[in-house]
This record gives C-alpha cells, sequence and structure tokens, in this order.
C-alpha cells in the first residue's frame, strides 16, 4: 500500500530564512514524487517532481526538494523564504508503474506561514 | 490552452437530494482523478480513471458514491441522498500519459464548493 506522511501540520518561518517543508513516503518499488502548492482560493499547482537522476530536484518559485531513498523522504526546501510563499503545500507519491495504474496519493498538507 | 474545468463552482442542496458534478479535463489527457478536500484537511482520493481501463474505485467512501467518464473526455462524480458529512470541495485533476511511467504532473480544476443543509 502507498502512503505519505507530512508530519508537521503548520511551519512558521520569517522571510529571508530558509525554509523546509517535511514529507516521507511508503510505496513499493521505486517512488514517483510530487510536491503541490494551494494559494488562498486558487487551485493546486504543480511545483516540482522526483522521477530518477539526480537527488535534488529544482522546481517553480525557487524550490527545491532532496530524494533521500534510505530514509525514506522528499523534504521540499527554499534557501530564502518569501511572504508570499505563505500557502498550503501537498507531498504526493505513486508507487512505480508494474503493470498496474498506481494512483497518486497525497499527504494531510502543511501550512507554511512566512512572517515579514 | 484551457485547463481543467468543473461544474458548477458551487453547489448548496438539501441532505437526501442527489448532486452531479462536472469535470472537463484537458483534451488528451488520459488520465483523471477525483479528490475530495475538506475545510482545513488534506486531499482525500476517491476514483481514478486511466484510459480505456477499469477505474480504481478504491477511495469512494461508501456506495452513494459513483463516477463515470465516457472515453477520454467529461466525467461525472454523483452523490446520491446527500449527508451533512458530504459538504466539502470537490477536485478534478487531469494528466497526460508521460510515458510508460505515467508520471506527468495533474492539472487540477478549481473544484466544486459543495454545501448539504
Amino acid at each position: 500500500a502507498q502512503s505519505v506522511a507530512q508530519p508537521e501540520d503548520q511551519v512558521n518561518v520569517a522571510e529571508g530564512n530558509p525554509l523546509t517543508v517535511k514529507c516521507t513516503y511508503s510505496v513499493s518499488g521505486n517512488p514517483y514524487l510530487f510536491w503541490y502548492v494551494q494559494y488562498p482560493n486558487r487551485g493546486l499547482q504543480f511545483l516540482l517532481k522526483y522521477i530518477t537522476g539526480d537527488n535534488l530536484v529544482k522546481g517553480s518559485y525557487g524550490f527545491e526538494a532532496e530524494f533521500n531513498k534510505s530514509q525514506t523522504s522528499f523534504h521540499l526546501k527554499k534557501p530564502s523564504a518569501l511572504v508570499s510563499d505563505s500557502a498550503l503545500y501537498f507531498c504526493a507519491v505513486r508507487g512505480e508503474f508494474s503493470g498496474g495504474y498506481n494512483k497518486l496519493i497525497f499527504g494531510a498538507g502543511t501550512r507554511l506561514a512566512v512572517h515579514p | 490552452g484551457a485547463g481543467v474545468s468543473q461544474s458548477p463552482s458551487n453547489k448548496v442542496t438539501e441532505k437526501g437530494k442527489d448532486v452531479e458534478l462536472r469535470c472537463d479535463p484537458i483534451s488528451g489527457h488520459t488520465a483523471l482523478y477525483w479528490y475530495r478536500q475538506r475545510l482545513g484537511q488534506g486531499l482525500e482520493f476517491l476514483i481514478y480513471f486511466q484510459g480505456n481501463s477499469a477505474p480504481d474505485k478504491s477511495g469512494l467512501p461508501s456506495d452513494r458514491f459513483s463516477a463515470e467518464r465516457t472515453g477520454e473526455s467529461v466525467s461525472t462524480l454523483t452523490i446520491q441522498r446527500t449527508q451533512q458529512e458530504d459538504s466539502a470541495v470537490y477536485l478534478c485533476a487531469s494528466s497526460d500519459r508521460g510515458g510508460l511511467s505515467y508520471n506527468s504532473p495533474l492539472h487540477f480544476g478549481n473544484g466544486t464548493r459543495l454545501t448539504v443543509t
């Protein structure tokens, strides 16, 4: 069975400081990992994904995420937070294609609040 | 180009009534998902369509919920005999095949906010 956990309901960070939003996962086989962001009163937007290759992936708006296979984690990071980054962030995972069609499962979400 | 379109954007219904929610995916997208998002909570998987294969219905919470998709186009999510706990935003998303690994990002609609009174 696939699962994804976001252990923090909320992350608070001062503008200009680095931010990390945590995600751990459990899947059969190799994982496909995604981060999505939901701004207030707007739909979910894709940020970045890890499929294979370099463990550090870069995405939209200066965000990046590091895939760590041994720790089954895919934490979202940004070197310098902006107030406009305040939003709800979702980690998502699906298992490797294995003859079936594995659905994409989302974590519960982490609310990021960046303070001026 | 056009994104994923959902209608209605808002629906208020009385407990016990049936509702039908519609999703128009991006043209050419073979995968279509329905998720439910209760207020302040995460995305709860409901159902997944992939091309002409049998859908993955494992997330539907009860037999009051059903969904259909015609080919690789429009999908409708039907909730029969609505209950107050059905109140939520229902999100539809689609993606293309993305090669053999089906790893293309999802494109989300703006959702239908359902309120059951």
